[in-house]
Formats: C-alpha cells, structure tokens, sequence
C-alpha cells in the first residue's frame, strides 16, 4: 500500500536556524513525485518543493531543501535560516502513478517558530 | 487570476440538513479535485475532474456527497444528509494535466461544522 509517514507531531525551532522535518514513503511504483506543502492557520495549502523519483539532483527552491534518499525512501524537508512566518503545518504528499494525479498525504507536522 | 477559490469559508449547519459548496479553479487548469481533511489529518482525496468529467471517486465519498463540474469550470461539492462525522475541511485544488510538478493550486477550503 502507499503511504506517507511523517512522525513529528510537532516541532519548536529557534529563529534564524535550520530545521529538518521528516519524511518517509511507501511505494512499489518507479515512478512518483513527492511534495511539500505548507498550511498556515488560514487553511490554504502552499506549494513549497517537488522531488521526482528520478531526479538526480535533491530539489531547492529559495530556503527549502529536500533531502531526497531514493534508498531509504525518505524526503526531508530542509528549512534554511527560520523566521517567524514559517510557524504552521507542513505536509509531505505523494503523486500516486496512475491515479490521475491524486495526492497522498501524511498527517503533517507542527512547526512553531521561537523569536 | 488570483488562484482557487472556495465559497463558503465557513459553514455551520444542523445535522441532517444538505450542503453545498463551490470551487471556483484557476481557469487555465482543467483538473480539479476535492480533498478532506479533519482535524490532525492530511488531506484526504474524494473526487477528481478532468474538465467536465468526473474520472475517480474515493471510497470516502459515500453516496451522500455528490460533485460536479458543469461546462468544465467551476465545480459544486454538495453533502446530503449531513452527518456530525462530516465536519471538517473541504479544500479544492487544480492543475494542468501536464509538467513535473502538476501545478497543484489548492483553495483556501471550506470548513464546515455539523451541530
């Protein structure tokens, strides 16, 4: 079955650190991609860094890294550099191959940032 | 274009009444899917559109919820029959049907409250 583990309920960071949430997935396809999202509050869901299956490279996009091991079948989500606006929920999703593009989600984990 | 949005974003309603929700996706993507989530939970998938076409149900989506995507543009998630199980956040997301990522674009969702 596919699934996505997130094991951190929550997490405290100090401002201005780094701070890795974790990931791990299940899957018996080759071929999928892995996403992450953050929540705030307000409820919209914010497309933070996609990983594919046979990107080489891990994925950046500005202060977000993913730490992707194809082996272990994990993708940690790196967040560079802390700030207060990054307290919120933060999901690790997977693309199903062959579901028409439907995402499976873990039951996240609880970010909050400390000045 | 401002994104996806979601009307009502808040409904309380009594048990055993009908709801209806609506989603209005950006308008160059013509996948759209309907997520829910409750509370300490990811987003779980319920249905999906490619244009007006509704190619996969969950099995979440008993026969009390109906959806549908007239002329291939906004989409209506109605709730029959409402039940206090059915509280939680209905959130709506589109894409292209193409690219790396998908696009996924979720709206800020629609939190309904059963009483």
């Amino acid at each position: 079955a596919q699934k996505i583990t997130q094991t951190q309920p929550g997490m405290f960071v100090q401002e201005k650190e780094a701070v890795t949430l974790d990931c791990t997935y299940d899957t018996s396809d080759q071929s999928y991609g892995l996403f992450w999202y953050k929540q705030p509050s307000s409820g919209e869901m914010i497309f933070l860094i996609y990983q594919g299956s046979y990107d080489e490279q891990n994925a950046t996009e500005g202060r977000y890294s993913l730490n992707f091991q194809k082996a272990r079948k994990s993708a940690n989500l790196v967040i560079s550099a802390s700030q207060l606006g990054d307290s919120a929920m933060y999901f690790c999703a997977m693309r199903v191959t062959g579901s028409q593009g439907n995402l499976i989600f873990g039951k996240g984990t609880k970010l909050s940032v400390k000045p | 274009d401002t994104g996806v949005s979601q009307d009502p974003r808040h409904k309380i309603t009594k048990r055993g009444q009908n709801v209806t929700f609506r989603c209005d996706p950006i308008s160059e993507h013509n996948r759209l899917y309907w997520y829910r989530q409750t509370l300490g939970q990811g987003p779980e998938f319920l249905t999906y559109f490619q244009n007006e076409a509704q190619l996969e149900k969950s099995r979440l989506l008993s026969d009390r919820f109906s959806a549908e995507r007239p002329k291939g543009s906004f989409s209506t998630l109605e709730i029959q029959r409402t039940e206090q199980g059915d509280s939680a956040m209905y959130l709506c997301a589109s894409s292209f049907p193409t690219g790396a990522n998908y696009g996924y674009t979720f709206g800020s969702g629609t939190r309904l409250t059963v009483v």
